[in-house]
Order: structure tokens, then sequence, then C-alpha cells
């Protein structure tokens, strides 16, 4: 069964440090997206990105973050400049056009900001 | 902002009998609800959804009903196995084009007591 997969698993990195997280969603999935989940709290939604650009954002997503599909089967989100309180799960998720509205997640990132 | 609420943070049951996880939701613009499966360290998985032109969608010993009146949503797990304990998602979608972010609620922890 095709999955969405995510790298990597885990990630430590210092405050102020550029971070890249990686996504390979469902090989036929025009729709992906990127949620947060920080111990303890929701998950949060943070950007939807469809035909190569960004479609909505969240005020969390603000100039640090940007996303990339860079091929025909990644997409990346980037922090530029990490802080503390980005420490959290980053899930990676798609969405075909067949089960609308159905996304499916990625096992997430574990970002820990030191 | 708690559009989307799981009132109750855990529910034990017996293994056999039925669970019922509830969900409530304040948004009226929600046209579309997913329930997730989440266990630590990995990324929700989907379970069932249902559309607001229904009140009801079953899949297998699962199934959701949706009062759109009281806003309120409710997971059917019956019988109830060991291998269902996990964190349960309610989560919805306003159905605007590509958009279509989800909003979660912050889960219910659910034990199947053997």
């Amino acid at each position: 069964e095709p999955e969405v997969t995510q790298t990597p698993s885990h990630q430590v990195t210092q405050m102020g440090q550029e971070v890249i997280l990686r996504c390979v969603p469902i090989s036929n999935h025009l729709y992906f997206y990127w949620y947060r989940q920080i111990l303890g709290q929701k998950v949060e939604f943070l950007v939807s990105f469809y035909n190569n650009e960004i479609s909505e954002k969240s005020e969390i997503f603000d100039d640090q973050f940007s996303v990339e599909r860079p091929d025909g089967s990644n997409f990346t989100l980037k922090i530029r400049s990490t802080k503390l309180e980005d420490s959290a799960m980053y899930f990676c998720a798609s969405m075909g056009t067949s089960a609308r509205y159905t996304q499916y997640f990625g096992p997430g990132t574990r970002l820990t900001v030191l | 902002d708690q559009q989307v609420k799981q009132n109750s943070p855990s529910l034990s049951v017996q293994e056999g009998r039925i669970s019922i996880l509830n969900c409530d939701y304040t948004n009226s613009m929600f046209d579309y609800f997913l329930w997730y499966k989440k266990y630590p360290a990995e990324g929700p998985t989907f379970l069932i959804s249902i559309s607001s032109i229904k009140d009801k969608n079953e899949d297998g010993r699962f199934t959701v009903f949706l009062n759109k009146s009281a806003k309120h949503l409710s997971l059917h797990i019956v019988p109830s196995q060991p291998g269902d304990s996990a964190v349960y998602f309610c989560a919805a979608s306003a159905s605007s084009g590509a958009n279509s972010k989800l909003t979660f609620g912050k889960g219910i922890t659910l034990s199947v007591r053997p």
C-alpha cells in the first residue's frame, strides 16, 4: 500500500541553524501539507501546497519557513533559523483527487532545537 | 480557538465492548470530518470519514455518526480490541478548493483492557 515517507525521523539542531525536513508524498497525489504537533498539544496546520505554489498558510508559517517541491517526488519544509519553540513533531501529508479531503500522513520528523 | 473539541482526554473499555469517542465542532463551514488513529512515535493513520451530506458511515468495526444540528460526531468501535488502544483524533475540513486544511481536536486516548 502506498505511503508517505519522511526523513529524517529525528533531527537535532542548534538554535539559529537551518533545517530541511523531507517528505516523499504518495506518488499520484497532487495536494501536499505540513503539520506540526508540539508535545502535549494539538496537531496544527502549517501550510498547503498545490500546483507548485502555496495554497494556504497558517500564522505559524512565517518568513522563517518555506516549502519546495524540488523534483517530481520530494516535498520539503525548510526552517531558516530555528528557535527553541520550533521543537515539535512535523508531519507531512498528501491527498489525491479520488478521495478528496482525505489526507494521508507520514510518520513524522521529531525536531529538537537546543 | 478550539473549533474542534474532544472534551474527554481518555477512555477505558473492556475488550469486546463498544468504544464511543465523541467530538464537537463550532465552525459551521466544516463539511467533512475524519477520524485518525495515532500510535506513539507514528503519524496519524486515517480510519474513517464522513461528509456532511450523510449522518452515518460504516467500515467494518468502525462507524461514524454525524449530528449536524448539534455539531457533534462520534466514532463507535465494536467490538473493541486491545490493538485499538491508541490516541484518536477527530479532524474537520471546510471544502474550499485546493486548501481543505484539517483542523484537529486534542485527541482521546483509548485503552482497551483484555
